[in-house]
């Protein structure tokens, strides 16, 4: 099956700085990547996502970038704020024999962001 | 709009017993999910159904069975309860195959 690892597990910036958060993927079949911010005692929630047939996608702070050829994919959250922090979770997802895929996610271990005032 | 409801919030078990987690979605929603989210270990599949009338395991489905009652509906029943099951419980659904989770508010659940 699919194995998603991510890197780094924590992660610790000042306001304002650049995050990165880096994950690889096991199965060249996958052809989904959402990413999760998970706030203390919530629930996870998307908050940007990309498909395999395309190589970056941006949504104002963060934007998140694939490489497929290297089967890895990237957010980068700018201009950081203290309520950027929180968990943040990747995922990957495979299509089933079909081609269709059944949503069927496979997440990351997460990374702890902590931004500094 | 509730989304995403899942019940209980908490629950504590004594090592033996059992127990049915509930979730519901009122978004008209296909697939329905169970996770599991432990420390360090990210969010891990326990059973998924892919539409209503059909279930399949994921990674971690020993100790568990599910049940998709109808499409709204999708429980999770632990027969007899160990205290490796001591975990976070998230229930999720999609409109379609391929697009982002909906979640439950999660249930914590201690095994004692």
């Amino acid at each position: 099956g699919e194995n998603v690892e991510q890197h780094p597990s924590t992660l610790s910036v000042q306001e304002g700085d650049s995050a990165v958060i880096k994950c690889t993927y096991s199965d060249s079949a996958s052809n989904y990547f959402p990413w999760y911010k998970q706030e203390l005692g919530k629930r996870p929630q998307l908050i940007i996502d990309i498909r395999s047939n395309v190589g970056e996608k941006k949504d104002q702070r963060i934007a998140v970038t694939l490489n497929k050829t290297a089967k890895h994919f990237s957010l980068h959250i700018t201009e950081t704020q203290p309520e950027d922090s929180a968990v943040y979770f990747c995922a990957a997802s495979i299509p089933n024999a079909g081609g269709t895929s059944y949503g069927k996610l496979t997440f990351g271990q997460g990374t702890i962001l902590t931004v500094h005032p | 709009n509730a989304g995403v409801t899942q019940t209980p919030k908490f629950q504590v078990l004594k090592t033996g017993q059992s127990m049915t987690l509930q979730c519901a979605q009122d978004m008209n929603h296909n697939s329905m999910y169970w996770y599991r989210q432990d420390p360090g270990m990210g969010l891990r599949l326990i059973y998924y159904s892919a539409s209503e009338g059909t279930t399949d395991k994921g990674e971690v489905p020993n100790g568990y069975n599910v049940s998709r009652l109808n499409k709204r509906e999708f429980s999770l029943r632990l027969e007899s309860a160990a205290p490796s099951q001591t975990s976070v419980y998230f229930c999720a659904s999609s409109e379609l195959p391929g697009t982002g989770y909906t979640f439950g508010s999660g249930t914590r659940l201690t095994v004692v």
